[in-house]
């Protein structure tokens, strides 16, 4: 079976400081692995996908994701944090059917000033 | 904006009663997928629609259905409603259902029963 953890339920980030939301997969074959932001009261808002070639990948509001399939993470990055960065960060799979979506827990960022 | 709209918002009813939630995919979208999340569960896929026809089931329950009809909207169905039903439901969309396409959610609808 298919699956994501991420092993940090909140990371407390100051601003300007670089920033990491760890994630690693389980899966068996390709993993087609993404990022979505969750901010208050609001849906989720697709990040960045992993879905074959270079392992860093890059993404929306500055976001980026290091794919290592040696140590199976796709973490979470960004070089300098901002205040408006807060929220909740999941990390998914895609199942190899091309159906659903397979969500950790989600990991909870603060940025604070 | 994904695109996905998502009515109502907000849903407050009792149990035991029946509420239908609706969704418009992205504009040539053909796949719906339809998720909940709630603070014990986690986000949970429950179910998918691609061009009219159900695709997969996830963690459904009986009480729960759903379907999308030939203009591509869906709707998901949850009678005999407990309790534990409220939760943040969310639909989301993809042009197909392939494993490198992402998904385009809405705004969720927040349901609480009473």
């Amino acid at each position: 079976a298919q699956s994501v953890a991420q092993p940090e339920d909140q990371v407390n980030v100051a601003e300007g400081n670089p920033l990491t939301v760890k994630c690693t997969y389980s899966v068996s074959g390709n993993p087609y692995l993404f990022w979505y932001v969750q901010y208050p009261n609001r849906g989720l808002q697709f990040l960045l996908k992993y879905i074959t070639g270079d392992n860093l990948v890059k993404g929306s509001y500055g976001f980026e994701a290091e794919f290592n399939k040696s140590q199976t993470s796709f973490h979470l990055k960004k070089p300098s944090a901002l205040v408006s960065d807060s929220a909740l960060y999941f990390c998914a799979v895609r199942d190899l059917q091309g159906g659903k979506l397979i969500f950790g827990q989600g990991t909870e960022l603060s940025v604070k000033p | 904006d994904s695109g996905v709209t998502q009515t109502p918002k907000h849903l407050i009813t009792a149990t035991g009663q029946r509420v239908t939630l609706r969704c418009s995919p992205r504009s040539g979208d053909l796949s719906v997928y339809w998720y909940q999340q709630s603070l014990d569960q986690g986000l949970q896929f429950l179910i998918q629609y691609y061009n009219g026809e159900e695709r997969a089931k996830g963690n459904i329950l009986e009480r729960f259905s759903a379907q999308q009809f030939p203009d591509l909207h869906s709707e998901l169905n949850l009678s005999s409603l407990e309790l534990g039903d409220s939760a943040l439901y969310f639909c989301a969309s993809s042009v197909v259902p392939t494993t490198n396409n992402e998904q385009f959610f809405g705004p969720g609808t927040r349901l609480t029963v009473l």
